[in-house]
C-alpha cells in the first residue's frame, strides 16, 4: 500500500522556519517526483514546487522562490519542505503528494497535511 | 505561467441536480488537466485525469471534457455525497502544475 506520512502540527513565530517531513512507502521513492502544495484557510489549493528524489533537483513556484527549500533523502525514503522567513500569511496546511503511473493511469497519493501555524 | 480560470467560485444546487463546472487555460494545454474533490478536512482526491478518462472507484455520474483552453466537469446527479470543493489542476507545462481556484458545491 502506497502511503506518504507528514510529520506534525507546528506553531512558528513570524521570521522563524519550518521544516515539514513527508516519509514514503509502498514505491520506489526515486521513481517520481515529489510535489509540495500549500492550502491557507478558507482558501485554495497552490502549488509550491517539486523534488526530482533521484538527483536532487527542483523547481519553485515563482511565488515561493527564494524561501522555500525540498529536499529528498533516498537513505530514508523522506522529502521535506522548509519555508523561511515566515509572516502570518503562511499560516496554512501543507500536503505532500506524488503521481505514479499505473500501465499508463496516474495515481496520486496524498499526504494527511500538516498544519502550520505562524503567530506571535 | 498558465493560468487557469475556473468558474464558478461556488455554487448551490439540490440532490439530482445537473451540475457543471469550467475551467478555462490561458493558453492551449491538450488534455493535460485533472479534476479534483476535496471534502473539509481531507486532502484532495483525483476525479478525472486527461481531461475525460474516469479516475478507477469514482462513480459515473462525474464525468469531464474539453480540450486545448476550455475544460467541463459535470456531475449529471447530484449527491449528498459530492457537496464539496472541486478543483482543476494542469499540468501541460510538466512538471510544473497549476490549480485552478476551486469551486464550492453547496446545498440549496
Amino acid at each position: 500500500e502506497v502511503q506518504l506520512v507528514q510529520s506534525g502540527a507546528e506553531v512558528k513565530k513570524p521570521g522563524a522556519t519550518v521544516k515539514i517531513s513527508c516519509k514514503i512507502s509502498g514505491y520506489t521513492f526515486t521513481d517520481y517526483y515529489m510535489h509540495w502544495v500549500q492550502q491557507a484557510p478558507g482558501k485554495g489549493l497552490e502549488w509550491m514546487g517539486l523534488v526530482d528524489p533521484e538527483d536532487g533537483e527542483t523547481i519553485y513556484a515563482e511565488k515561493f522562490q527564494g524561501r522555500v527549500t525540498i529536499t529528498a533523502d533516498t537513505s530514508t525514503d523522506t522529502a521535506y519542505m522548509e519555508l523561511n522567513s515566515l509572516r502570518s500569511e503562511d499560516t496554512a496546511v501543507y500536503y505532500c503528494t506524488t503521481v505514479i503511473l499505473k500501465r499508463g493511469v496516474p495515481f496520486d497519493p496524498w499526504g494527511q497535511g500538516t498544519l502550520v501555524t505562524v503567530s506571535s | 505561467d498558465i493560468q487557469m480560470t475556473q468558474s464558478p467560485s461556488s455554487l448551490s444546487a439540490s440532490i439530482g441536480d445537473r451540475v457543471t463546472i469550467t475551467c478555462r487555460a490561458s493558453q492551449g494545454i491538450r488534455n493535460d488537466l485533472g479534476w479534483y474533490q476535496q471534502k473539509p478536512g481531507k486532502a484532495p482526491k483525483r476525479l478525472i485525469y486527461a481531461a475525460s478518462s474516469l479516475q478507477s472507484g469514482v462513480p459515473s455520474r462525474f464525468s469531464g471534457s474539453g480540450s486545448g483552453t476550455e475544460f467541463t466537469l459535470t456531475i449529471s446527479s447530484l449527491q449528498p455525497e459530492d457537496f464539496a470543493t472541486y478543483y482543476c489542476l494542469q499540468h501541460n507545462n510538466y512538471p510544473r502544475w497549476t490549480f485552478g481556484q476551486g469551486t464550492k458545491v453547496e446545498i440549496k
